[in-house]
């Protein structure tokens, strides 16, 4: 069963610490996408990945960079968690040339 | 920006009724999809309507897509407890983006 597998389901980190979260994918994709949840606003695009060590921003990258060293891993780093940044992180990837995309189960961040 | 607006914000019925839910977008697309998100989980892919089909069908559920409207609805026929979710569009020209969902409640 093909999978997107998001390394930590909860997460509570400190105002200030570097946060790394990871995201891999067992299907080959070449496209690799970062969103944050928020109730009221929906899911926003953070950044995405189009292949290896490529990466494109999306609708709201202050705050966030990605690395994208290896084309089954994409991780979302907060080089100084604020508390604004409290938030669901859904990691989606899907296969060049497919419309559909497959996401992760979520990392649900909280920044104290 | 958001392409791909759910409404209503939340729908509540009873098993067996049948839910519609619809969704707005404002530019030229392909292809309009639909996804499904459990409580704190990740979103699932249900369906995918291409920009010239009318409408689609899968198991007990069925989507219509009008283009000149920009505009597409979600039916789900004899709902069940279990479809309880979040239901949100996605209308992409070159990637996903998302509104805030419809949130259905199924009661028994």
């Amino acid at each position: 069963d093909v999978k997107v597998t998001q390394s930590s389901r909860y997460l509570v980190k400190r105002t200030g610490e570097k946060v790394f979260l990871e995201c891999v994918q067992d299907m080959d994709h070449e496209n690799m996408f970062w969103y944050r949840q928020d109730p009221g606003l929906g899911l926003r695009l953070i950044y995405f990945s189009y292949d290896v060590k490529m990466k494109e921003k999306g609708d709201i990258p202050e705050g966030y960079s990605v690395s994208r060293e290896k084309k089954e891993r994409f991780s979302l780093i907060l080089e100084s968690a604020s508390t604004n940044q409290t938030s669901m992180y859904l990691c989606a990837s899907r296969r060049q040339g497919q419309l559909d995309y497959t996401f992760g189960s979520g990392t649900r961040l909280t920044v104290v | 920006s958001q392409q791909g607006e759910e409404d209503p914000q939340a729908l509540s019925i009873q098993e067996g009724e049948n839910a519609t839910m619809n969704c707005s977008y404002k530019t030229s697309i392909n292809n309009l999809q639909w996804y499904r998100q459990n409580s704190g989980r990740g979103l699932v892919h249900l369906i995918l309507i291409r920009s010239n089909e009318r409408e689609k069908h899968s198991g007990r559920l069925r989507v219509t897509l009008d283009t000149s409207k920009k505009s597409s609805s979600l039916l789900i026929t004899a709902s069940r407890a279990a479809d309880t979710a979040s239901y949100f569009c996605a209308a992409p020209p070159s990637k996903l983006t998302f509104g805030t969902g419809t949130r259905l409640q199924v009661t028994l």
